[in-house]
């Protein structure tokens, strides 16, 4: 969507490597968020960021860590990566003013084999 | 955040009025309700919000009953680019981070 990217789109990866999904956003907002979405559990928040080097987990963090150090990145990291983390991953942003109005990006399809 | 619960899917023709229910019976006072949506394979897509008053936008059209225990997304002329899932979401009071559930599953009919 507009004023936000996510790479890369598709990522193959092996058991036990360490992978990193980007999150960029050109509106300056103060929240970002992330999700994964699998099949029959609608999308799920990993992390979510209120501010540069400010952030907390979500329901299922186990597994993940997340880095902001610009207000326009925030990045997640799967540190040793499972096939139980195949999944799509979906990266959010909010300006600080509204509750409302979360605009995602085109997700991350990541294969873990 | 309150529990919401949708119908797991619905069909409607193109051309008519789509109108996808949500029962929120535990909401607060203070919170919202949002709607939003996920076209195959995208971003989930904001549609709009409201606290107790009805809403109309570009997209779509809210109504919330009285009592605010549920309310209506209306589509007023759907299209075929109006299949999708629709969420309704109620998050707690000063909760930063919205929560989907699996949604509404509408299908429209050509």
């Amino acid at each position: 969507d507009a004023g936000i990217t996510q790479s890369p789109r598709h990522k193959v990866t092996e058991t036990g490597t360490p992978v990193t999904l980007r999150c960029h956003q050109t509106e300056n907002h103060r929240y970002m968020y992330w999700y994964r979405q699998d099949p029959g559990h609608g999308l799920r928040l990993i992390h979510y960021s209120y501010g540069v080097k400010d952030t907390d987990k979500g329901e299922v963090s186990d597994g993940y860590s997340v880095s902001r150090s610009k207000t326009e990145d925030f990045l997640l990291t799967l540190e040793s990566a499972t096939s139980s983390q195949t999944s799509v991953y979906f990266c959010a942003m909010r300006p600080a003013t509204t509750n409302y109005g979360y605009t995602f990006g085109s997700g991350t399809r990541l294969t873990v084999v | 955040d309150a529990k919401t619960t949708q119908p797991t899917s619905m069909d409607c023709a193109e051309g008519r009025a789509a109108n996808l229910p949500c029962n929120h019976s535990t909401i607060s006072g203070n919170e919202y309700v949002y709607w939003y949506r996920q076209i195959h394979s995208q971003g989930p897509q904001y549609i709009i919000h409201g606290l107790k008053n009805n809403e109309t936008n570009e997209m779509a059209s809210l109504i919330i009953t009285e009592d605010r225990k549920s309310s209506t997304l209306i589509l007023p002329h759907a299209t075929l680019r109006d299949t999708a899932v629709y969420y309704c979401i109620v998050p707690n009071f000063g909760n930063e981070k919205l929560t989907f559930g699996t949604g509404t599953r509408l299908t429209i009919i050509p």
